[in-house]
């Protein structure tokens, strides 16, 4: 299947510091991704949706100054987490739908986000 | 808004047992797909279907989008220690957007 990949893994940073994450698709180019979030033993929840060339389109209740979303390009999409506070600790996910099929969405193997 | 409910939360069942799970829904769906994921990773793909009935085997694993397009099941044959995951089920109705069930946490006992 299609391969997306997240930059960082893992990170961990002080309270009020802002903390970028990359998502890419390897073997294919996605014109939209999508920005998860999860926490501890529950399912994904929708951020946002991420638009090459556009704005983002927000999940009601996610804030888009504090989660700021770029899609520079057919291959990469970033998030940052601004002005992160204990409460934004969580998994951070990216997908995208792979070229072959537009219904089929590929994750990326996530972002886990510790902040002090 | 969209829910699915998944169905059981969690089953702790023993190696070579078999295993089903199923996803329903008020609304209708044109997509259902499966992931696993496992701890600390993202949500794997395991079966996607695209067709009212259909029904697709992947190895041990087997899936069928339901005929009111409103519910899936999938099941997962002889089980093996390596099953052990939590299983999503998510549906699409227009556009690229996903709706999560809640999940199905699934022990396998050696």
């Amino acid at each position: 299947g299609a391969v997306v990949s997240q930059h960082p893994s893992w990170v961990i940073c002080k309270s009020g510091t802002s903390v970028k994450i990359e998502c890419r698709s390897l073997d294919f180019q996605a014109t939209t991704m999508f920005w998860y979030r999860q926490f501890p033993k529950q399912s994904l929840m929708l951020m946002a949706t991420s638009n090459e060339g556009s704005k983002a389109t927000y999940e009601q209740g996610v804030e888009k100054d504090k989660f700021l979303i770029n899609h520079a390009s057919l291959t990469l999409s970033t998030l940052t987490v601004t002005s992160a506070h204990p409460e934004d600790s969580s998994f951070y996910i990216c997908s995208a739908p792979s070229g072959g099929h537009t219904d089929t969405q590929y994750f990326g193997p996530g972002t886990r986000l510790t902040v002090l | 808004g969209q829910q699915l409910n998944q169905s059981p939360q969690s089953m702790f069942i023993q190696e070579g047992e078999d295993v089903s799970m199923n996803c329903t829904s008020s609304s209708i769906f044109n997509t259902w797909l499966w992931y696993k994921q496992d701890p600390g990773e993202g949500p794997v793909l395991l079966i996607a279907l695209y067709k009212a009935g259909e029904l697709t085997s992947n190895g041990r694993l087997t899936a069928q989008f339901g005929i009111t397009r409103k519910d899936s099941f999938l099941n997962i044959s002889a089980s093996i220690p390596s099953d052990v995951g939590i299983y999503f089920c998510a549906g699409r109705t227009s556009g690229s957007r996903l709706t999560f069930g809640e999940g199905t946490q699934l022990t396998v006992n050696p």
